[in-house]
C-alpha cells in the first residue's frame, strides 16, 4: 500500500526566508512517481513537480527547488527566498506505476504562512 | 491554455437528494478522475476511468457513486442519495500531457458540496 506523510501541518515564516516542506512516502513498487501540488486559498490544485523513481537528480525552477532522495524515501520541497504569494496548501503525492489507474496518493498537506 | 473545467462551482443539496457533478477534462486526455477533499482534510481518491470503463476505485466509491462519460466532452459524478458526510470538495481530473509539458494530472477547480 502507498502511503505520504507531510509531518509539518503548518508552516510560518517571514518574507524572504527560505522554508523546506518535508515529504516521506511509503512503496513497494520500484517504479513510482511523486508530485507537488500547490492548493492556493482559492482552492483549486495546481500542479508543480513530477519526479521519475528512476531519476533522483534534484530539480530547480526559479525560486523552487526538490531534493529527492530514495534512500530515506522523502521529496522535500524548498523555496527559496519566499513571498506572501507562496502562502498556500502544499500536497506531496504519490502514483505507482503498477496501479491500473495511475490514482495519486496525498499526504495532509503543509499550510505555508508568509508574513510580510 | 487548455484546463479541466467543472460545473457547478458550488452546490446546495438537502440530504437524500441525487447530485451530478460534472467534468469537462482537456479534450486530448484519456484517464480521468474524481477525488475529494473534506474542509482541512487531504485529498482522497475516489474513482479512475479509462476507455468507457472504471479502472479503479477506492474504499470511498461505493454503491450510491457512479461515473459516466456521456459524450465526448463531459465526465459526470452521480451521488444517487446524498449524505451529510458527502460534503466535500470535489475535484475531477484529467491525465496527459498539459501546460508544463510533462504527463501528470490536472485538476478542476472544484466543485463545493454541501449537504443539508
Amino acid at each position: 500500500a502507498q502511503k505520504v506523510t507531510q509531518a509539518q501541518t503548518e508552516i510560518s515564516v517571514v518574507e524572504k526566508e527560505d522554508v523546506t516542506l518535508d515529504c516521506v512516502y511509503e512503496t513497494r513498487d520500484t517504479t513510482y512517481y511523486l508530485f507537488w501540488y500547490k492548493q492556493p486559498p482559492s482552492g483549486e490544485l495546481v500542479f508543480l513537480i513530477r519526479r521519475n523513481s528512476f531519476d533522483e537528480q534534484n530539480e530547480i525552477s526559479g525560486r523552487y527547488s526538490w531534493n529527492f532522495q530514495k534512500s530515506t524515501s522523502s521529496f522535500n520541497f524548498t523555496i527559496t527566498a519566499s513571498q506572501v504569494v507562496d502562502s498556500a496548501v502544499y500536497f506531496c503525492a504519490l502514483s505507482e506505476a503498477g496501479n491500473a489507474g495511475n490514482m495519486l496518493t496525498f499526504g495532509g498537506g503543509t499550510r505555508l504562512m508568509v508574513k510580510p | 491554455e487548455p484546463e479541466v473545467t467543472q460545473t457547478p462551482s458550488h452546490q446546495v443539496t438537502q440530504m437524500g437528494q441525487e447530485v451530478i457533478l460534472r467534468c469537462v477534462p482537456i479534450s486530448n486526455h484519456l484517464y480521468f478522475y474524481w477525488y475529494r477533499q473534506i474542509l482541512g482534510q487531504k485529498v482522497e481518491f475516489l474513482v479512475s476511468f479509462y476507455n468507457n470503463e472504471i479502472s479503479e476505485k477506492s474504499e470511498i466509491f461505493d454503491d450510491q457513486f457512479s461515473v459516466e462519460r456521456p459524450d465526448g466532452s463531459n465526465f459526470t459524478l452521480k451521488i444517487r442519495s446524498t449524505k451529510l458526510e458527502d460534503s466535500a470538495m470535489y475535484f475531477c481530473a484529467s491525465r496527459g500531457v498539459g501546460t508544463s509539458g510533462k504527463e501528470t494530472q490536472y485538476f478542476g477547480p472544484g466543485t463545493r458540496l454541501l449537504v443539508l
